[in-house]
């Protein structure tokens, strides 16, 4: 079954933590994304990725880091330098040509204790 | 830079009401425009996009015009169901180059029955 499958959909972070939000793709697109989705403010772009061993800052990328090792592949992590992480997280990929169309996951939602 | 602007709702209809949700945009050059809908819980999905001024996007009875004149997207559809409950987006792509996708706020959709 072609798609974007995200894990785990539920998270919790302990104070000085660092957690991995995984994203992986089986649609052959080479760009991937991670967009956090917050009330009232949208999707905004965390960091992106258009061919594998780079990747690009987004807008709010402090407090996050990214790889990508391997085509499929795009893990997120959130550091224990994100003061506010408590926020639905969303990955997303696009193959050139087509508009710039996003393709997404069903996002993971990270939680505080 | 670019930017969409869309209201955050909800917007409350009874079934089988008209449907008007109004995005505007701002960009350089000649965006593609796109709607997302997103299903409590899940990610976004892609529902229309037009590529250029004057083409109308459908899908699902809902409908959107790329209207350069007034850089508006506005999304319509004759007679919404319960099952179109969700939030919508308005989004753009830039054209050359990397093409970055700017999201609105996203518009929550109620729908009664």
């Amino acid at each position: 079954d072609g798609g974007i499958t995200q894990s785990p959909k539920y998270l919790f972070r302990k104070e000085g933590q660092n957690v991995t939000l995984s994203c992986e793709q089986n649609l052959n697109h080479d760009a991937m994304y991670w967009y956090r989705q917050d009330p009232g403010q949208g999707l905004r772009l965390i960091y992106y990725s258009q061919i594998v061993n780079d990747f690009q800052k987004g807008d709010i990328a402090e407090g996050y880091s990214v790889s990508r090792e391997k085509k499929e592949s795009f893990p997120l992590t959130v550091t224990s330098a994100q003061k506010n992480p408590t926020a639905f997280y969303l990955c997303a990929t696009n193959q050139a040509g087509e508009k710039n169309i996003q393709y997404f996951g069903a996002g993971t939602r990270l939680s505080v204790l | 830079g670019n930017s969409v602007t869309q209201m955050e709702g909800p917007v409350t209809l009874s079934e089988e009401a008209f449907l008007t949700i109004n995005c505007t945009y701002t960009a350089t050059g000649y965006p593609s425009l796109f709607w997302y809908v997103q299903y409590p819980g899940e990610g976004l999905q892609l529902l229309l996009k037009a590529t250029k001024a004057d083409d109308k996007g459908s899908n699902k009875g809902f409908e959107a015009t790329y209207r350069k004149e007034t850089t508006s997207f506005h999304l319509e559809k004759g007679s919404v169901q319960v099952s179109d409950s969700a939030v919508y987006f308005c989004a753009l792509s830039s054209s050359g180059g990397y093409q970055k996708v700017t999201f609105g706020i996203g518009t929550k959709l109620q729908v009664i029955p």
